[in-house]
């Protein structure tokens, strides 16, 4: 089983600023399977991206991916209000499928 | 437009059998490639991934909930179950069904709103 490690767990930012959180496979992984999902609080969770990079549909491009092998980066670029939520990346490219266990982006 | 939801008991006793079903519309599990999936996410934790069955009856399963869980799907009626053996208080989460865009991509692009489960005496 693939684990993906999340970093940080928290970050603290003000609106407007930039994110980047990190994801980081125990194997190499192809960049073809790995996804970013968003959480608000009481919500399930939003696809934001597929294939490490490709925008699913409606996220609006302040969302970017990039990465590759073992390490992912999800960036967020002009923070809104609501992108305070938590972050979660997975790997699909093994059964089972495994997820991070998050990085929350709290206002600062 | 593509819709999941989950349904099935709030509470369950420990040792009990828990059985969900996920009620979809605007996709067929006919479809090749298709597939929906069950994920569950503990209170204030993170999301574990469950199990998942494909258009052709494909099912996968996660390696540690193997013996306790079964999943079928009864396309006809645009559904998929979760059936989750002898229940325990560690159990109590959110249960989320999800649609798996491709057996060769298995993202979850559409998510139910999830079903909370709580399991006590």
């Amino acid at each position: 089983e693939i684990v993906l490690t999340q970093s940080p767990g928290t970050l603290s930012l003000s609106p407007g600023e930039r994110a980047t959180l990190s994801c980081r496979a125990s194997q190499s992984i192809s960049s073809r399977y790995l996804a970013w999902y968003q959480q608000e609080p009481g919500q399930a969770p939003r696809l934001l991206l597929y294939g490490a990079s490709s925008r699913a549909t409606g996220i609006p491009d302040r969302f970017s991916g990039s990465g590759s092998g073992t390490d992912f980066t999800l960036t967020i670029n002009r923070l809104e209000p609501e992108d305070f939520a938590v972050y979660y990346c997975q790997q699909y490219a093994t059964s089972p499928a495994t997820f991070g266990q998050g990085t929350k982006v709290e206002i600062k | 437009q593509i819709t999941l939801k989950e349904s099935g008991p709030t509470l369950v006793k420990p040792t009990q059998t828990l059985t969900l079903t996920c009620t979809f519309s605007g996709f067929s599990l006919t479809t090749p490639g298709l597939g929906v999936g069950w994920i569950r996410q503990p209170p204030g934790k993170a999301l574990e991934w469950l199990a998942l069955i494909y258009w052709d009856d494909d099912k996968r399963y996660s390696p540690s909930l193997m013996s306790r869980l079964t999943i079928f799907k009864d396309a006809s009626r645009s559904q998929v179950v979760l059936i989750m053996t002898n229940m325990d208080p560690v159990d109590t989460a959110a249960y989320y069904c999800a649609r798996a865009f491709h057996r060769n991509d298995p993202y979850f692009d559409y998510w139910g709103p999830g079903s909370l489960v709580t399991v006590s005496s």
